[in-house]
């Protein structure tokens, strides 16, 4: 069982959707991320968080720690944020860097 | 300038061969990585480095090794390529306190013939 689960693997939404993109994780954790691929591969960090809530224009993200769970939201969606978005987490003890991943959600953004 | 750069981007290989990947950056980050990226199993850490000489191994180090002689420098090699250790490899950089997390070169694409 992966310590980190996306739901849900594929996401397929029409312009200008609300989208939610949920995170739980068995482990402990000190912070979650939230990263970005594109088609062309590179990868970008969107939001570390170990509590509450950020912003950052379109994309909010929210953790509940309690609960193990976080969720990534795009308000008004757009063709380009068309893109693989991964959670991984940073697991209590664990050594930095080592990341556990999830095996992402791959959203399509048709216009 | 971006502050992580990977090379080379790709690189096809035949099993057996010697290969060594580079990560270079220029944000005089504490902290280097490097993953590798297979369908199925997503983003997995081959090795990491907490400074200068200072390495240890993450979750499929096995048939890699890694060398960091200078902050900016952190080298993976695969010492015998192997058909199984196709697969893109990713270096990223991080520091503590930093508000942003992780930071991702662009990848390189290696091919294990």
């Amino acid at each position: 069982k992966n310590e980190v689960e996306q739901s849900p693997q594929n996401l397929t939404a029409q312009e200008g959707e609300f989208i939610t993109i949920n995170c739980s994780y068995s482990v402990g954790i000190s912070a979650l991320h939230w990263l970005q691929q594109h088609p062309g591969g590179g990868i970008v960090s969107l939001f570390m968080l170990s509590s509450g809530k950020k912003k950052h224009g379109r994309l909010i993200a929210t953790i509940n720690i309690q609960e193990k769970h976080s969720s990534l939201h795009i308000t008004a969606s757009h063709p380009r944020d068309s893109a693989v978005y991964i959670c991984a987490g940073n697991p209590h003890g664990g050594s930095q860097g080592n990341l556990i991943f999830g095996k992402g959600t791959k959203l399509s953004v048709k216009p | 300038d971006a502050g992580i750069t990977q090379s080379p981007r790709h690189k096809v290989t035949e099993t057996g061969t010697p290969v060594t990947l580079r990560c270079h950056q220029t944000e005089n980050h504490r902290y280097m990585y490097w993953y590798r990226q297979d369908p199925g199993h997503g983003l997995r850490l081959i090795h990491y480095s907490y400074g200068v000489k200072d390495t240890d191994k993450g979750e499929v180090s096995d048939g890699y090794s890694v060398s960091r002689s200078k902050t900016e420098d952190f080298l993976l090699t695969l010492e015998s390529a192997t058909s199984s250790q196709t697969s893109v490899y990713f270096c990223a950089i991080s520091e503590l306190g930093q508000d942003y997390g992780y930071t991702f070169g662009s990848g390189t694409r290696l091919t294990v013939v």
